[in-house]
């Protein structure tokens, strides 16, 4: 089956610093891949579409400039989350579509900024 | 209202009970459906697509009402590795193919 690798797996950062998350679809390639954020007890919640060679789509209320996303091959999309403070610490994950296997999650990132 | 709506539970059942979550959508151009299952602190996990016609896979069987915008998965002889959060997702289709999450039901099966 179509296999995506996040990592990190958790990182803790101080206030102010920037966090990359890489995601990789090892097996097929992606044109699209999702970021979602999921804070304790709440559901997943898209924050933007990762278009390969493109702009990324930002759902409505999710800054831009704070979630960097770049997608510059087909097999890799990264999130940068940009002078972190304590309320972006949640659950990240990423997420492609692959043609014969539907949608494919990357195990997460636990990002704690203190 | 939220686009895709679960009784977050938390549900505690005996082993080998027979347990139904529902969930409503209310997008009804939505086309295509499906149950995750999410183990705390994990990514979430296909457990089945749903269809009009009703899908069985094992113990589990999903279905679907389009009229009622209403999908359901009911598991039987729940054991106890079934302990899990079950979301209901949505694909409303359209050029960008976003899913949209329930807040997930929690299920907890006990000895």
């Amino acid at each position: 089956g179509a296999v995506v690798s996040q990592h990190p797996s958790w990182v803790i950062c101080k206030s102010g610093t920037s966090v990359k998350i890489e995601c990789r679809s090892l097996d097929f390639q992606a044109t699209t891949m999702f970021w979602y954020r999921q804070f304790p007890k709440q559901s997943l919640m898209l924050m933007a579409t990762s278009n390969e060679g493109s702009k990324a789509t930002y759902e409505q209320g999710v800054e831009k400039d704070k979630f960097l996303i770049n997608h510059a091959s087909l097999t890799l999309s990264t999130l940068t989350v940009t002078s972190a403070h304590p309320e972006d610490s949640s659950f990240y994950i990423c997420s492609a579509r692959d043609q014969d296997y539907g949608y494919t999650f990357g195990s997460g990132t636990r990002l704690t900024v203190v | 209202r939220k686009e895709v709506e679960q009784d977050p539970g938390p549900f505690n059942v005996p082993e080998g009970a027979t347990v139904a979550f529902n969930c409503t959508y209310s997008n009804s151009a939505s086309q295509s459906f499906f149950w995750y299952r999410q183990d705390c602190r994990k990514e979430p996990k296909l457990l089945m697509s749903v269809y009009s016609s009703g899908n069985e896979d094992g113990r589990f069987t999903a279905q679907l009402n389009r009229a009622s915008q209403y999908i359901s998965l009911l598991i039987r002889d729940s054991k106890l590795s079934d302990s899990a959060t079950y979301l209901c997702v949505v694909n409303i289709g359209g050029g960008g193919n976003k899913l949209t999450f329930g807040t997930g039901t929690q299920l907890k099966v006990e000895l």
